[in-house]
């Protein structure tokens, strides 16, 4: 059974920083590429970066460009997500999301998401 | 850039309605289109991709067509468990996501 699990998530004052993690297990890690998705309260769905499978090629949303770096210890089986100066913006549930193969951007399996929350 | 709108963006439904939700791409996106579904409080699920592949395990009473800037979601019978939001995803760079669907129990 393909698992997703976040962690990682909470309260952070604003210009602070916090790193997330994705452990995931159920499948060959290694072979897919990898997604951030987050979600502000009540919003919809917003992309933030995705990472290829051995760390290839990696691409952000222009909210997050030079703030945000995602990363991957494929022996680790493992997704991260270093957040710095975080934003009021920057709150949301941030899901991770793994890779379709073909298709570097399709989440076919969803962690249940972490919740950070950029307050003062 | 890409744009993505669906339509409508609220929608009443009955249990055992046909339903139908368009997404339409400001540019030709060929079939590199993914529709999730939502629940509130969970993670999305993929339901679709490529613009009409049924994911694994997903009930065959949904089902996806279109290509190009116009594609659709059919549910062809309203189940109790399918009142949720309902998003579209382009599949290239860059992987925006409509702005979501949200079909409620009339």
């Amino acid at each position: 059974e393909v698992q997703l699990v976040e962690s990682g998530g909470g309260l952070v004052k604003p210009g602070g920083s916090l790193r997330l993690s994705c452990e995931v297990s159920g499948f060959s890690f290694s072979s897919y590429s990898m997604n951030w998705v987050r979600q502000a309260p009540g919003k919809g769905l917003e992309w933030v970066a995705c990472i290829s499978s051995v760390s290839s090629y990696i691409y952000y949303a222009d909210s997050v460009k030079g703030r945000f770096t995602i990363s991957r210890d494929n022996a680790k089986n493992s997704l991260y997500l270093q957040m710095s100066s975080l934003r009021g913006e920057d709150t949301a549930v941030y899901y991770c999301a793994k890779g379709g193969g073909y298709y570097d951007f399709l989440g076919d399996n969803w962690g249940q998401g972490t919740r950070v929350t950029v307050s003062s | 850039d890409i744009q993505l709108t669906q339509s409508p963006s609220f929608l009443s439904a009955s249990v055992g309605d046909r339903v139908t939700i368009t997404c339409r791409a400001s540019q030709d996106i060929s079939s590199y289109l993914a529709w999730y579904q939502q629940k509130p409080g969970k993670a999305p699920k993929l339901l679709i991709y490529a613009a009409s592949t049924l994911q694994s395990g997903v009930p065959s009473r949904f089902s996806g067509s279109g290509s190009g800037t116009e594609f659709t979601l059919t549910i062809s019978s309203l189940h109790p468990e399918d009142f949720a939001t309902y998003y579209c995803q382009h599949l290239n760079y860059f992987p925006l996501f409509g702005p979501g669907t949200k079909v409620d129990i009339k």
